[in-house]
């Protein structure tokens, strides 16, 4: 069974600086990693994935992803916080070998920065 | 292009009625998938289908269906309305939902009375 893990409920950090976003994942074959954000009254965005290749993920606004098979993390990143990145993000997992056809999504992780 | 269109946006509907949600896909997307998404339980996965076939279903009650039409629309129906079913629902395409990301619609929120 695939499960995916985001353990803080909610990350604060302040603009200007770097923020990390925590996400692991069970997959029993490779996985393919995915992470959305939800902005207040806004539809599910894509923000980047990781399906093979190269560990460090570039994506939508600035954020990358880095993938850590050992530790089974997808954490979320970007470099300098901006206040208009504060929402709700979701890391998001499906298992490329099991042919499941399901993506599971972890709990959700709201980030709040502040000026 | 226009993207994922989901109707109605609300609804308001009593306990032990039937509701039908629509669902368009982005044109040439053939992966339609449904999701419940709850303050308490977060997105939970419903179904996935990909060209009139559904590849998986999630721990729902068989209360939940859906289906896809050959132009790639779906619906997904909830008989015998609960209060606990109460919440957004998501449709989400893709060209291919393992290679690719999901685009969300907006999602109807069902409130169950």
């Amino acid at each position: 069974a695939q499960s995916v893990a985001q353990p803080e409920d909610q990350v604060n950090v302040a603009e200007g600086n770097p923020l990390t976003v925590k996400c692991t994942y069970s997959v029993s074959g490779n996985p393919y990693l995915f992470w959305y954000v939800q902005y207040p009254n806004r539809g599910l965005q894509f923000l980047l994935k990781y399906i093979t290749g190269d560990n460090l993920v570039k994506g939508s606004y600035g954020f990358e992803a880095e993938f850590n098979k050992s530790q089974t993390s997808f954490h979320l990143k970007k470099p300098s916080a901006l206040v208009s990145d504060s929402a709700l993000y979701f890391c998001a997992v499906r298992d490329a070998n099991t042919g499941g056809f399901k993506t599971i999504f972890g709990a959700g992780t709201r980030l709040f920065v502040k000026a | 292009k226009a993207g994922v269109t989901q109707t109605p946006r609300y609804l308001i509907k009593t306990r032990g009625q039937q509701v039908t949600l629509s669902c368009s896909p982005i044109s040439g997307h053939r992966s339609v998938s449904w999701y419940q998404q709850t303050p308490g339980q977060g997105l939970q996965f419903l179904f996935e289908y990909f060209s009139e076939t559904q590849r998986n279903k999630g721990n729902f009650p068989g209360r939940f269906s859906g289906r896809q039409f050959s132009n790639s629309r779906s619906e997904m129906n909830v008989s015998t309305l609960e209060l606990g079913d109460s919440a957004l629902y998501l449709c989400a395409s893709s060209l291919d939902s393992a290679n690719y990301g999901y685009t969300f619609g907006s999602g109807t929120r069902l409130t169950v009375v």
